[in-house]
C-alpha cells in the first residue's frame, strides 16, 4: 500500500499561472482533505470530500477549486496563483478517527 | 470559527529533560488529536482523545484531556533526539480537524 500520493513534491508558478495538484489514496477510504501549512501557522484546511461526489468548503477556500474525480483521487486546482498561496499543501484521507498524510507539495508563485 | 491554542511555540530542551505543550480552548472541544511532524515531513497521527479527564500513554509520551474538556497536553518524559518536530493538537469535530499552530520541539544531545 502506498497510502497517500501527492504529485508533484515541488513547483514553481508564475503568478496567474494555473496548475493542479494531484492526491490519490488506495486505503479505500471514503473522505480526503487538502490542507495548507504556512509557517507559523499550523495546518489550514482548503476543501474536503466526505464521499465521491461531494465537497465542502473548509477554512480558507478563496482561489481554489477541487474535484473528488472518485474515490481514490482529490485534486486541487488554482486558477489563477498569487504569491499567497505560496505554501506546503498537503492531502490526506480519514479512516474511523485518523487523518492519513500525504508527503506534500511545495509550491511557490513568484 | 472555532479557534484551538497551542503554547509554547517553541522549545528547546537537552536529551533527557522532560517536555510538555498544551492546548487550550475557550469553548468545550469535541475531541482532540495529536499529531507529530518531523522536519520535512507530514503529520503523523499518535493519538485521539475523547472524554472528559481522559489520560492516555504511549511509551515516554503521556496524553491528558481536561476535566472540562477545554484544554489537553502532551507530555514527554525523558527526551530523546528523536523526538525532534512539530506536535500538533487538533480539535476533531464531524470528522473534520482544526488544527493548533503547534510546538516546535529541538533536542540537543
Amino acid at each position: 500500500n502506498a497510502g497517500v500520493t501527492q504529485t508533484p513534491k515541488f513547483q514553481v508558478l508564475k503568478t496567474g499561472q494555473s496548475m493542479t495538484l494531484q492526491c490519490a489514496q488506495d486505503m479505500n477510504h471514503n473522505s480526503m482533505y487538502w490542507y495548507r501549512q504556512d509557517p507559523g501557522m499550523g495546518l489550514r484546511l482548503i476543501y474536503y470530500s466526505a464521499s465521491e461526489g461531494t465537497t465542502d468548503k473548509g477554512e480558507v477556500p478563496n482561489g481554489y477549486n477541487v474535484s473528488r474525480l472518485n474515490k481514490r483521487e482529490f485534486s486541487l486546482r488554482l486558477e489563477s496563483a498569487a504569491p499567497s498561496q505560496t505554501s506546503v499543501y498537503f492531502c490526506a484521507s480519514y479512516r474511523a478517527y485518523e487523518q492519513y498524510f500525504g508527503p506534500g507539495t511545495r509550491l511557490t508563485v513568484t | 470559527g472555532q479557534q484551538v491554542m497551542q503554547i509554547p511555540q517553541y522549545q528547546h530542551v537537552q536529551e533527557g529533560e522532560d517536555f510538555t505543550t498544551y492546548c487550550n480552548s475557550s469553548t468545550t472541544l469535541s475531541n482532540i488529536q495529536w499529531y507529530k511532524q518531523r522536519p520535512g515531513g507530514h503529520p503523523v497521527f499518535l493519538i485521539q482523545l475523547v472524554k472528559s479527564g481522559e489520560v492516555k500513554k504511549q511509551k515516554r509520551l503521556t496524553f491528558q484531556f481536561g476535566e472540562a474538556k477545554k484544554n489537553s497536553s502532551l507530555h514527554i518524559t525523558a527526551t530523546q533526539t528523536t523526538d525532534v518536530g512539530t506536535y500538533f493538537c487538533a480539535e476533531e469535530r464531524y470528522s473534520t480537524l482544526t488544527f493548533g499552530k503547534g510546538t516546535m520541539l529541538l533536542v540537543s544531545p
